[in-house]
């Protein structure tokens, strides 16, 4: 079946220190990949995705490349700030069925000024 | 553009009780998702919705649960009876389409089974 593994968090930073979060997957075919964000106490929201392998997502700074020869999608922020402490989620839908999400277990992020 | 609106918010119930969540989605989205969130995990699609009709509920324990999408507009996802083990944040999402559509989530409900 297929499946998201993300980096084990809490993952804790200074302001302006560089961010990688890793999440590799399996899937059968070629998913397409995302990275939503969950500030507290509000909803999921995307933060970028990737459709076909080598596809650069990119938002607000943050980053994250499909690579299909070691099946990763890690998330990177060059310079982290206060606001982005939240958790995010990588997540994949398989090209076959469509709709059908999978997520990570998610990575909290705290930003310490 | 309103959200995905969800309630209630929170809601705190006694074991064996049932309860029942509601959501409206983002006006002219055809597809709608529930999803089940545990403590400290990812969201886990439970029902899948294409207008009115539910093409993916293979993750709804269908002893207990039941949904329905009226009209293919609002959904609501009842529990009868709840059980301990249903604590959870139940999370609706809605996309304009499938595959690689982009779903908007609500804020969810916080269910408390006691």
């Amino acid at each position: 079946g297929n499946s998201v593994t993300q980096m084990e968090g809490p993952v804790t930073l200074s302001e302006e220190a560089f961010l990688t979060i890793n999440c590799t997957y399996t899937a059968t075919g070629y998913p397409s990949l995302f990275w939503y964000v969950q500030y507290p106490g509000e909803g999921l929201q995307l933060l970028l995705k990737a459709t076909k392998a080598d596809d650069k997502g990119s938002n607000k700074g943050f980053e994250a490349t499909y690579r299909k020869e070691t099946t990763s999608f890690h998330l990177e922020k060059g310079s982290v700030q206060v606001s982005d402490s939240a958790v995010y989620f990588c997540a994949l839908i398989p090209l076959l069925y469509a709709g059908k999400s999978t997520f990570g277990d998610g990575t909290t992020l705290t930003v310490k000024p | 553009e309103a959200g995905v609106v969800q309630s209630p918010r929170y809601k705190i119930i006694e074991k064996k009780q049932p309860v029942a969540f509601w959501c409206n989605p983002i006006s002219g989205h055809n597809t709608l998702y529930w999803y089940r969130q545990n403590l400290g995990q990812g969201p886990e699609l439970l029902i899948r919705y294409e207008n009115e009709e539910a093409v993916d509920d293979s993750q709804l324990p269908k002893d207990r649960f039941s949904a329905e999408r009226l009209k293919g507009v609002d959904s609501t996802l009842k529990i009868q009876p709840a059980e301990l083990g249903d604590s959870a944040v139940y999370l609706c999402a809605s996309s304009s389409g499938t595959g690689s559509a982009e779903a908007f989530f609500g804020q969810g409900t916080r269910l408390t089974v006691v």
